[in-house]
C-alpha cells in the first residue's frame, strides 16, 4: 500500500512568520509531487509541483523535494491570515496519491 | 464557465435509495476521477478512469460504481446508499503522464445519507 504521511496539524504561525509543512511517501518510485491548498469546504486547488531535487520556489512558497529521504515539504515565507487552511501533498506515480493533509492557522 | 462541473451540489437522501452523483469537464482531459473526503480522512480515490474505455477501482470501490459516458462526462452511483457514504465527493480531472500532470477539482457535492 503506497502512503503520503502527513502531521495533521493544526501548526500555528504567526502572521509574518515561515509556515514549514512536511510530507513523507513510501514509493521510491514516485515521480510528480504535489502541494495543494484546501479551504474548508472548497476544492483543493493546486499551489506547487516539483518532480526534481531540490528547491523551487514561486513567489512566497518554496517547495523542497529530497528522493533519496522521500521527503517533501512547502515553505511559506511572510505569512498571511489568508494561508491558513489544509495543505494537502500528493505523490503521483500511475495515480495522484493525497495525504491527509496538515491543518495550517496564521495567528494575526 | 467551470472548467470541471458536479452535480447536484448538495443531495440529502435516504437509506437504501440509488443515487448517481454527474461530473463534467471542458479540459480535455482523458484522466478522470472521483474521490470522498471525510473529517481526518483526507481524499481517498474511488474509482478512476484514463480514457472513455478504462475503469479502474480505487482504495474504496465498495458500494460505488461507475460510468464513463464520453470523454467529458464521468458519474459516480450509489446504488444503495448506507449512512457511511454521508461525505463530500469530489471529480477531478487531469493531462497526460507526463509533465506536472496536476488534477483539476470540481466544486464537490455534498451527500448526506439519513
Amino acid at each position: 500500500q503506497k502512503e503520503v504521511e502527513q502531521n495533521s496539524g493544526p501548526l500555528s504561525v504567526p502572521e509574518g512568520a515561515i509556515a514549514s509543512l512536511n510530507c513523507t511517501y513510501s514509493d521510491r518510485g514516485s515521480q510528480s509531487f504535489f502541494w495543494y491548498r484546501q479551504y474548508s469546504g472548497k476544492s483543493p486547488e493546486l499551489i506547487m509541483f516539483i518532480y526534481s531535487n531540490g528547491d523551487k520556489e514561486d513567489g512566497r512558497f518554496t517547495a523542497q523535494l529530497n528522493k533519496a529521504s522521500q521527503y517533501v515539504s512547502l515553505l511559506i515565507r511572510d505569512s498571511q491570515p489568508s494561508d491558513s487552511a489544509t495543505y494537502l501533498c500528493a505523490v503521483r506515480d500511475d495515480k495522484i496519491i493525497f495525504g491527509k493533509g496538515t491543518r495550517l492557522h496564521i495567528l494575526p | 464557465d467551470a472548467d470541471v462541473t458536479q452535480t447536484p451540489r448538495n443531495r440529502i437522501t435516504k437509506t437504501g435509495k440509488r443515487i448517481m452523483l454527474e461530473c463534467s469537464q471542458t479540459k480535455g482531459h482523458d484522466r478522470m476521477y472521483w474521490y470522498r473526503q471525510d473529517p481526518g480522512l483526507g481524499l481517498r480515490l474511488i474509482y478512476y478512469s484514463f480514457d472513455v474505455k478504462d475503469i479502474n477501482k480505487g482504495e474504496i470501490s465498495d458500494g460505488y460504481s461507475v460510468s464513463r459516458q464520453a470523454q467529458a462526462k464521468f458519474s459516480l452511483s450509489l446504488e444503495s446508499a448506507i449512512p457511511n457514504q454521508t461525505a463530500l465527493y469530489f471529480c477531478a480531472t487531469s493531462g497526460p503522464e507526463a509533465g506536472s500532470s496536476e488534477q483539476y477539482f470540481g466544486p464537490g457535492t455534498r451527500l448526506t445519507v439519513t
